[in-house]
């Protein structure tokens, strides 16, 4: 069974702070995504990694960077978080079937 | 540009009866699609897919249609359970698979 888990169920920060999401995945999968997800707007891509050290932005990469040092963890950092970044931030990998495997999810409130 | 697109936010559905849930995208070159199931408070599980060599994928009480020249899918529960309330997604992939579009979701609610 693929597992992807997130560092955090539930987190709250100030605005201004710098916030890191981790993920980790133990199915040697080389593709993870980050998506945010809003009510009314679906799963929306952030950033995804092919490769160790590789990234590509998504459809909403502004105000986020990622960081991929080794094939199993992938992270999403927050620079300088503000209100509208207030969601829910969903880690994904892919396996060769193209079925994604989702974490659990961080509820991210930020105030 | 929505490429995928869920028209529906919301269906209610006796249980025991049909939940029919839709999607329709704009890209002829989408090739594969895939419906997601999402319960609050956890990430998205893979439910069903379809290839567009396909017409029909069926999976027990699940079944994805595919209907090409219009540019839709739609997904059949029958019989609906209580246990199926939940927010599903449809997603294709793009280009080398590592894009996904994924619609904006429908709630589904199943009434004992």
């Amino acid at each position: 069974d693929v597992k992807v888990t997130q560092s955090s169920r539930y987190l709250v920060k100030r605005t201004g702070e710098k916030v890191f999401l981790e993920c980790v995945q133990d199915m040697d999968h080389e593709n993870m995504f980050w998506y945010r997800q809003d009510p009314g707007l679906g799963l929306r891509l952030i950033y995804f990694s092919y490769d160790v050290k590789m990234k590509e932005k998504g459809d909403i990469p502004e105000g986020y960077s990622v960081s991929r040092e080794k094939k199993e963890r992938f992270s999403l950092i927050l620079e300088s978080a503000s209100t509208n970044q207030t969601s829910t931030y969903l880690c994904a990998t892919l396996s060769w079937s193209y079925e994604q495997y989702f974490g659990p999810g961080t509820r991210l409130t930020v105030t | 540009d929505q490429q995928v697109k869920q028209n529906s936010p919301s269906l209610s559905v006796q249980e025991g009866r049909i939940s029919i849930l839709n999607c329709d995208y704009t890209n002829s070159m989408f090739d594969y699609f895939l419906w997601y199931k999402k319960y609050p408070a956890e990430g998205p599980t893979f439910l069903i897919s379809i290839s567009s060599i396909k017409d029909k994928n069926e999976d027990g009480r699940f079944t994805v249609f595919l209907n090409k020249s219009a540019k839709h899918l739609s997904l059949h529960i029958v019989p609906s359970q209580p246990g199926d309330s939940a927010v599903y997604f449809c997603a294709a992939p793009f280009l080398t698979g590592n894009q996904f579009y994924f619609g904006t979701g429908t709630s589904l609610t199943v009434i004992p």
